[in-house]
């Protein structure tokens, strides 16, 4: 079963305009991060920030986390067309090590961004 | 640098054959992880290879297994295809200290298509 819930599923926007995605998960984690995917092509590593990190910045990208509450959110500011693509979240699990090469993803955000 | 490198973009099998696809990670990259992505099921860990061992396994049945060579390299293959089967197959690359860093970068993926 996947880990991370994402929300909204799917989210239209202007250009121009900020666009928000949110991921919660379940379980504790030792970093958290986030992946752009271009129409069924591979995935882009976007930013990871870590269980200790509150916020990221990486360009016209802003992560939070909040680890009291589980959650995670993605901040695109001043989109463009060419941020069309769908987001994940992934997670790794903070078990004792044996999670290795294991990320666990959401259902992702399907962001669309009008010209 | 390099990313990493997936091949073959894209298969078509038929039922009941088998299929190996390949991935070279990021040079200095020791760990290798595999990926099915389905519409229904979104994308789920199949296993992890770090130094020509498997580290983790996924719930996927024993017809998927795969390998590591010791120039890092991957394979993963899937015997006796079912339509079930279709779908992208993203390999993962990283440095593999999984407790300290869990950074992976991803191969554009193999499209298997079963017929």
């Amino acid at each position: 079963s996947q880990q991370g819930e994402e929300d909204p599923q799917a989210l239209s926007i202007q250009e121009g305009e900020n666009a928000t995605m949110n991921c919660s998960y379940k379980t504790s984690i030792n970093n958290l991060q986030w992946y752009r995917q271009n129409s069924g092509r591979g995935l882009v590593h976007l930013i990871l920030i870590r269980s200790n990190e509150r916020e990221k910045h990486s360009g016209r990208l802003r992560v939070t986390l909040d680890t009291s509450k589980k959650s995670s959110s993605l901040l695109i500011t001043a989109s463009r067309a060419a941020d069309t693509a769908s987001y994940f979240c992934a997670t790794d699990l903070n078990a004792g090590g044996t999670s290795y090469g294991k990320l666990t993803f959401g259902q992702g955000t399907i962001l669309t961004v009008h010209p | 640098k390099a990313g990493v490198t997936q091949t073959p973009r894209y298969l078509i099998k038929t039922r009941g054959q088998q299929v190996t696809l390949s991935c070279s990670p990021i040079s200095g990259h020791r760990s290798v992880s595999w990926y099915q992505q389905t519409p229904g099921q979104g994308l789920q860990f199949l296993f992890e290879y770090f130094s020509e061992t498997q580290r983790n396994k996924g719930n996927f049945p024993g017809r998927f297994s795969g390998r590591q060579f010791s120039n890092s390299r991957s394979e993963m293959n899937v015997s006796t295809l079912e339509l079930g089967d279709s779908a992208l197959y993203l390999c993962a690359s990283s440095l593999g200290q999984w407790q300290v860093n869990t950074e992976a970068f991803f191969g554009q993926g193999t499209r298997l298509t079963v017929v």
